[in-house]
């Protein structure tokens, strides 16, 4: 069974920096292109950023180009998205989603249940 | 990337169907067969419903149906049950590894 399970979210100020984890289980890891898709408060999702299987490739969304840095360490199977320069709009639930495959991202076949982010001072 | 336009909200009672709208550009929605739909429970992870316009993954009912005309998508929810209600998106490719969401349908049983 494919879990994906988000950690490192919390309460930061403005200008702070954050740093997400995402560990995967129940597939093979190193094979999946992986992404961080957002929820703001009340409003729609917004994909954040992705990452190839090797992590050679990394793509971001203009609205956090320059601030996010996306990373995975496939020994650990793990995700990562660091966060700096953080805005208040930047608050967000944040969700770690899975690819159908080792590179281009189309969809997102497994989602985790996310990790809050609140840019407040 | 602009987001998909979808209505804010749909309804209907068990039994029927309903059918949602997802309008894009000629970027994306128009230019691309990689259109998805996800079901959101709030609090929940999100749920692939449907992939590339008008698949289904394993395990999701065939009540669920996708099709694509132009820079429209639609998502068809046939023989509405309770537990359809919820949250549903949908989402295009968009090029260059970009990916765009709609704003989001909250689908009411009444």
């Amino acid at each position: 069974e494919v879990q994906l399970l988000e950690s490192g979210g919390g309460l930061v100020q403005p200008g702070g920096s954050l740093r997400l984890s995402c560990a995967g289980s129940g597939f093979t890891f190193n094979t999946y292109a992986m992404s961080w898709v957002r929820q703001a408060p009340g409003k729609g999702l917004e994909w954040v950023s992705g990452i190839g299987g090797s992590g050679n490739s990394r793509y971001y969304a203009d609205s956090v180009k320059g601030r996010f840095t996306i990373s995975r360490d496939n020994s650990k199977s793990t995700l990562y998205l660091q966060m700096n320069s953080l805005r208040a709009e930047d608050t967000a639930l944040y969700y770690c989603a899975k690819g159908p495959g080792f590179s281009v991202t189309t969809h997102f076949d497994f989602w985790g249940q996310g990790t809050l982010v609140t840019v407040s001072s | 990337q602009s987001a998909l336009t979808q209505p804010p909200s749909a309804s209907g009672s068990p039994g029927q169907s309903v059918t949602i709208s997802c309008t894009g550009a000629s970027s994306d929605v128009g230019d691309y067969n990689y259109v998805s739909w996800y079901q959101h429970h709030p609090g929940k992870a999100p749920k692939l419903m449907i992939y590339e316009v008008s698949k289904r993954p394993s395990g999701v009912p065939d009540r669920f149906s996708g099709s694509k005309s132009g820079n429209t998508a639609s998502l068809t929810v046939s023989g509405l049950q309770a537990e359809d209600e919820a949250d549903y998106y949908c989402s295009s490719y968009a090029g260059s590894n970009n990916l765009v969401f709609g704003g989001g349908t909250k689908l009411t049983v009444l």
